[in-house]
C-alpha cells in the first residue's frame, strides 16, 4: 500500500494563478481532509469530506475549493492564488471514528509558494 | 472547535533523558487524543493515542497519560535517542464531533543531543 500520496510535491505560483492539488489514498477510507501548516500555527483544517460526492468547510476554507468525485481522490483547488496561501498543504484520510478507530493518516505534503 | 494548548514549544534534552510534552483543552466533550510525530520534510505520523475511558497507555519508550478531570494529557518519551528529534503535535477530537475532525496543538520541537 502506498497510503496517502500527494501531487505535486512543490509548486511556485504567481499571484492570481490557479492550481489543483491532488490527494489519493489506497486504504479505502471514507473520510479525507485537507490541512495547511504554517510556522507556529500547527495544522489547520481547510475542507474535509465524509464520502464520495460530499464536502464540508473546515476552520480556514476561504480561497479554496474541493471536490471528491471518487472515493480514493480528494482535490484541493486555488482559483486565484494569493501570497497568504503560501504554506505546506497536507492531505489525510481516515475510516469513520466509530468503526475502525478513525486514526488519520497523512500524506507527505505539498510545499506551495505564491509570489 | 476550541484550541488545544501545547507546551513547551521547544524542548532540548540530552540523549538518554526523558522528555515530557503537555497539552490542555477546555472542551469536556473531547474523547480521543492522538499524538503525531513530524520529521523534517515529511507528513505527521501517528505514534500513540488514547481514548477517554483510559488513563494511561504505553508503547515501548512512549507513553501518554490523560487526566479528564483536569483536562490535560501528556506525552512521555523515556531514554530519548537522537532519532526522536522531531516536531510533536497533540490533538483532540470531540465526541460525536464533525466526522472525526481533529483540533491540533501548535507543536513542540524536540531536540535530542547526543
Amino acid at each position: 500500500n502506498a497510503g496517502v500520496t500527494q501531487t505535486p510535491k512543490f509548486r511556485v505560483l504567481k499571484t492570481g494563478q490557479s492550481m489543483t492539488l491532488l490527494c489519493a489514498q489506497d486504504m479505502n477510507h471514507e473520510y479525507m481532509y485537507w490541512y495547511r501548516q504554517d510556522p507556529g500555527m500547527g495544522l489547520r483544517l481547510i475542507h474535509y469530506s465524509v464520502g464520495e460526492g460530499t464536502t464540508a468547510k473546515g476552520e480556514v476554507p476561504d480561497g479554496y475549493n474541493v471536490s471528491r468525485l471518487k472515493k480514493q481522490n480528494f482535490l484541493l483547488g486555488l482559483e486565484s492564488a494569493a501570497p497568504s496561501q503560501t504554506s505546506v498543504y497536507f492531505c489525510a484520510s481516515s475510516s469513520p471514528m466509530l468503526t475502525r478507530g478513525g486514526e488519520q493518516y497523512f500524506g507527505p505534503g505539498t510545499r506551495l509558494t505564491v509570489t | 472547535g476550541e484550541n488545544v494548548e501545547q507546551h513547551p514549544s521547544t524542548l532540548s534534552v540530552q540523549e538518554g533523558d526523558s522528555a515530557v510534552i503537555k497539552c490542555t483543552y477546555s472542551d469536556s466533550a473531547s474523547n480521543y487524543f492522538p499524538w503525531y510525530k513530524q520529521e523534517l520534510g515529511k507528513g505527521p505520523q501517528l505514534i500513540i493515542d488514547i481514548r477517554s475511558n483510559v488513563g494511561e497507555k504505553k508503547d515501548q519508550r512512549i507513553a501518554v497519560t490523560l487526566n479528564k478531570t483536569a483536562k490535560h494529557f501528556s506525552l512521555h518519551i523515556t531514554e530519548t535517542q537522537p532519532e526522536d528529534s522531531a516536531v510533536y503535535f497533540c490533538a483532540r477530537r470531540e465526541y460525536g464531533g464533525s466526522q472525526g475532525n481533529l483540533i491540533f496543538g501548535k507543536g513542540t520541537k524536540l531536540s535530542v543531543k547526543p
